[in-house]
């Protein structure tokens, strides 16, 4: 079972509209949190990174919360744009080690 | 350099041949981490490097998959007798200091490996 869940699967927006995508992990403990970007056919991107103990994380437009007591995160995107249209992934550090579990990602469309 | 960069951006083999990916971290980074992602865009963790040193490589299916990352030059990802299922994007990502420290972890742009 993956340990970094990711809801919904795919989304479609409206450009100017507001979504918020979710990850619930089981990971546990962990050292930071990261949502990433990820283009079609590109790598992905840094959006933001979170330690366990920090509760809110803002790039622009995009605005990471993470509640460790319930074990979810979210990302918001405000006034979606065109090229916001991408994957959107969960990732987490575990506390041991020097690796990142990925979740699933979220595929984002935004629509004129 | 000032990104990671992968090389070659897409490979074709047949089955059961031998397929070489090469990355080149960010100049000053110390760490290096190759990811398998398949389709569904999971991506699964093969190896990381500190240096030249394995860190981890509790990833690597060992038995046709190694790994390098020698003292000035690219670091490599060599599959022998490819399967269909290796079939994937192989992403190469650089960090200057352990994750773990919250330290951002650059990917490169990624080889498609189709095996037909």
């Amino acid at each position: 079972k993956n340990q970094v869940e990711q809801s919904p699967q795919s989304l479609i927006i409206l450009e100017g509209k507001n979504c918020t995508l979710q990850c619930n992990y089981t990971v546990s403990p962990f050292s930071n949190l990261r949502w990433y970007k990820q283009d079609t056919g590109r790598g992905p991107v840094s959006l933001t990174i979170m330690t366990f103990s920090e509760n809110t994380k803002s790039n622009g437009r995009y605005t990471a919360t993470l509640d460790a007591d319930t074990k979810q995160s979210s990302l918001h995107i405000t006034a979606s744009q065109l090229s916001d249209s991408a994957s959107y992934i969960c990732v987490l550090h575990k506390a041991a080690g020097n690796k990142l579990t990925f979740g699933g990602g979220t595929r984002v469309l935004v629509k004129p | 350099g000032e990104e990671v960069a992968q090389t070659p951006k897409h490979l074709v083999r047949g089955e059961g041949q031998k397929a070489k990916l090469y990355c080149a971290p960010i100049k000053g980074h110390s760490y290096v981490f190759w990811y398998q992602q398949v389709l569904k865009n999971e991506f699964k963790f093969l190896i990381s490097f500190q240096n030249e040193n394995v860190f981890d490589e509790t990833g690597m299916p060992k038995e046709r998959f190694s790994a390098k990352c020698l003292p000035n030059s690219p670091c490599s990802l060599e599959i022998q007798a490819t399967k269909l299922e290796d079939s994937a994007v192989y992403f190469c990502a650089s960090s200057q200091l352990q994750t773990g420290r919250g330290t951002e972890a650059f990917f490169g742009q990624g080889t498609r490996l189709t095996v037909v």
